[in-house]
């Protein structure tokens, strides 16, 4: 069974750092896209970025680019989401999912599975 | 604010039929393909329909995708009170130099 395991709630402060993981299993984790989404409070999805284990290539949204960094290690099958410096807005819902992403004819891109989520919220 | 627009509600009783819209350009829907998602209260999403019209295994009859020019649209038939839940539609927008993945408005089924 494909499946994508995150790691549990975290609760920091405004200023603090904060690692978050999503380890994948029953499938090649080096072969296929991990994206992020956030989900703020009562809100829609948000497409953070995405990134290929395989060779660690990394696309971010623009809204994201410079406030998180996407990483991944492929010799534990797990990737990261990560902020240097929390902000109260920072609390939300955060999802991984496997991406199958390709090009023909348009782009072709589809999220599927998706973790449980991580619930991160960031309050004094 | 999302570049695709669904409607913030739809409702039926249960057995009719429901249909979402999705809403975009060319940029996005008009020339990449579709997939919807559907979101059960406090759960992660769920994917319903890729590539338009494509349902993955397990994923009955009663839910089907099209897409016309730069719109899309989920139908679900049968309507069950299971159904309740938050629906999105996402598909890859062109609009930047990089490009990026862009998720609709969400739509919430009441189920009367």
């Amino acid at each position: 069974e494909v499946q994508l395991v995150q790691s549990g709630a975290e609760v920091k402060k405004p200023g603090e750092s904060l690692k978050i993981s999503c380890k994948g299993s029953g499938y090649s984790f080096t072969s296929y896209w991990i994206g992020w989404v956030r989900q703020m409070p009562g809100k829609g999805l948000e497409w953070m970025g995405i990134i290929y284990p395989g060779d660690s290539d990394t696309r971010y949204s623009p809204s994201f680019q410079g406030q998180v960094t996407i990483s991944a290690d492929k010799s534990i099958s797990t990737a990261y989401l990560q902020w240097s410096s929390l902000k109260a807005s920072d609390t939300a819902m955060y999802y991984c999912a496997r991406v199958v992403e390709y090009q023909l004819l348009g782009f072709h891109n589809w999220f599927d599975p998706w973790g449980q989520g991580t619930l991160v919220t960031v309050s004094s | 604010q999302s570049v695709l627009t669904q409607p913030p509600s739809v409702s039926a009783a249960p057995g009719q039929k429901v249909t979402i819209s999705c809403s975009g350009s060319s940029s996005n829907i008009g020339n990449n393909y579709v997939s919807w998602y559907q979101q059960l209260p406090g759960t992660a999403p769920k994917l319903l329909i890729y590539d338009n019209n494509k349902r993955p295994s397990g994923i009955p009859d009663r839910f089907s995708g099209s897409k016309s020019g730069t719109s899309a649209t989920l139908g679900i038939t049968g309507l069950q009170t299971g159904d309740e839940a938050d629906y999105y539609c996402g598909t890859w927008d062109s609009s930047l130099s990089a490009g990026s993945y862009v998720f609709g408005t969400g739509t919430k089924v009441t189920v009367l």
